[in-house]
């Protein structure tokens, strides 16, 4: 069982807008920045969001993070089928004095 | 360009012994703060450990499933991050990837992963 929770899946229409959510607490998500990592089927993962809402340099604006109290978000918007995907959120938690990650969301793009 | 290259998996027997290597280039590796995790055949992923940089004490984080066990260091000379697994367990069979922490959080880049298999 993940420290933080993420829904097992979620699914929208191609163009449509999705959101991925991921539940903490106050030793993680509360305390720390949270990142956001998407893993193509077969392939690594690769950083999405980090510092609740940064892009790396090369990630299109269609991704986007926010965070509020002990819970963060990713949205993707004008959703392709190569966004097709597993999407993992992370974070530092104080208590465990450890990396932590979600579960991970399966995106289907219907 | 920030890269890093996983090497040494391989298949080893319960209770044995393994060293992973990764090799870094494109950044200041001296002054990183390196990451293991990994991800087990079908499953999500899990921090494994870390190590600071020399300049911020070069002390390690583990996860609680390998304390004791793994051990991280790092040859800032060779641009090497190394991850010693000892009494390697049938749960401890993964992929397992290293990465660097950017900043925030932020763990980048990923390597393509050396799979390690426990089995008898």
């Amino acid at each position: 069982q993940s420290v933080l929770t993420q829904p097992p899946s979620v699914s929208a229409a191609p163009g449509q807008k999705v959101t991925i959510s991921c539940s903490g607490s106050s030793s993680n998500i509360g305390s720390n920045y949270v990142s956001w990592y998407q893993q193509l089927p077969g392939t690594a993962p690769k950083l999405l969001i980090y510092g609740n809402n940064e892009r790396p340099s090369g990630i299109p604006d269609r991704f986007s993070g926010s965070k509020s109290g002990t819970s963060a978000t990713l949205g993707i918007t004008g959703l392709q089928t190569g966004d097709e995907a597993d999407y993992y959120c992370g974070t530092w938690d104080i208590s465990l004095s450890a990396g932590v990650f979600g579960g991970g969301t399966k995106l289907t793009v219907l | 360009e920030m890269q890093v290259v996983e090497s040494g998996g391989g298949l080893v027997k319960p209770g044995g012994s393994l060293r992973l290597s990764c090799a870094a280039s494109g950044f200041s590796f001296s002054n990183a703060w390196m990451s293991w995790v990994r991800q087990a055949p079908g499953k999500g992923l899990e921090w494994v450990g870390r190590i600071k940089s020399k300049i911020d004490g070069e002390t390690t984080d583990d996860a609680a499933p390998v304390k004791g066990r793994f051990t991280i260091s790092r040859d800032d000379s060779k641009n090497m991050l190394y991850l010693q697994m000892n009494s390697l367990k049938t749960e401890d069979t993964a992929v397992y990837y290293c990465t660097t922490d950017i900043g925030r959080w932020g763990l980048n880049p990923w390597g393509q992963g050396t799979l390690v298999t426990v089995s008898s």
